[in-house]
């Protein structure tokens, strides 16, 4: 599965959009791109998910650049609740198996 | 509903005890795996189920041993464990084995926590 690079960590006030980047520059056609959010203590949160074409879900939009090599996850209106590591994953599935980067820290400010 | 359920959430347990955590989800699904997160790090890869057979061992040493009794349960028998195995504990589950299915999804617990004393 190819690698991705996230920025440690990230502000931003609450109630504005919350735009998260991530690199994969080496993502292979077949690989799909995976984000996915830890909140302190507690268990990783699926949020969404995309191959090609940008994707929204009730909790977040997902911008996949033309040529992939890039990907936003947008959380169009941030609240406290939204403080957590946020995971950019990418995988095919041929590893069997979803492998966790550093991830970002997203810290929404009152 | 997207709900793996772990217990127990906290477990605090001495170096010859022997305790169990388990696992369990209604969602159908037939993979089921175990993940391991030390404090401020990214969860790591342990142990991989799928349709009740263990698949993927990740090398873990043997004073953990898995369990999948029935699809719907996964079950994590700890033994001799060691201070450096203080740890959250993730189970997650996805509708099939990850490498069957693009893009499938994983989805996990809120983890047990373990204290080795």
């Amino acid at each position: 599965d190819a690698k991705t690079t996230q920025p440690t960590s990230m502000d931003c006030a609450e109630g504005r959009a919350a735009n998260l980047p991530c690199n994969h520059s080496t993502i292979s056609g077949n690989e799909y791109v995976y984000w996915y959010r830890q909140i302190h203590s507690q268990g990783p949160q699926y949020i969404i998910h995309g191959l090609k074409n940008n994707e929204t879900n009730e909790m977040a939009s997902l911008i996949i650049t033309e040529d992939r090599k890039s990907s936003t996850l947008i959380l169009p209106h941030a609240t406290l609740r939204d403080t957590a590591v946020y995971y950019c994953i990418v995988s095919s599935g041929s590893a069997r198996q979803l492998t966790f980067g550093s991830g970002t820290q997203l810290t929404v400010l009152p | 509903d997207t709900e793996v359920t772990q217990t127990p959430k906290h477990l605090v347990m001495g170096m010859t005890n022997k305790k169990s955590l388990k696992c369990e989800q209604h969602m159908g699904h037939r993979a089921m795996y175990w993940y391991k997160q030390k404090a401020k790090k990214p969860p790591e890869l342990m142990f991989v189920y799928s349709y009740e057979k263990l698949s993927i061992n990740e090398s873990v040493p043997s004073r953990f041993s898995p369990e999948c009794p029935n699809s719907s349960l996964l079950n994590l028998h700890l033994h001799a464990l060691q201070p450096e195995d203080s740890a959250l504990y993730l189970c997650a589950s996805s509708q099939v084995d990850m490498g069957w299915v693009a893009g499938n999804t994983i989805y996990f617990g809120e983890g047990s926590w373990l204290t080795v004393v």
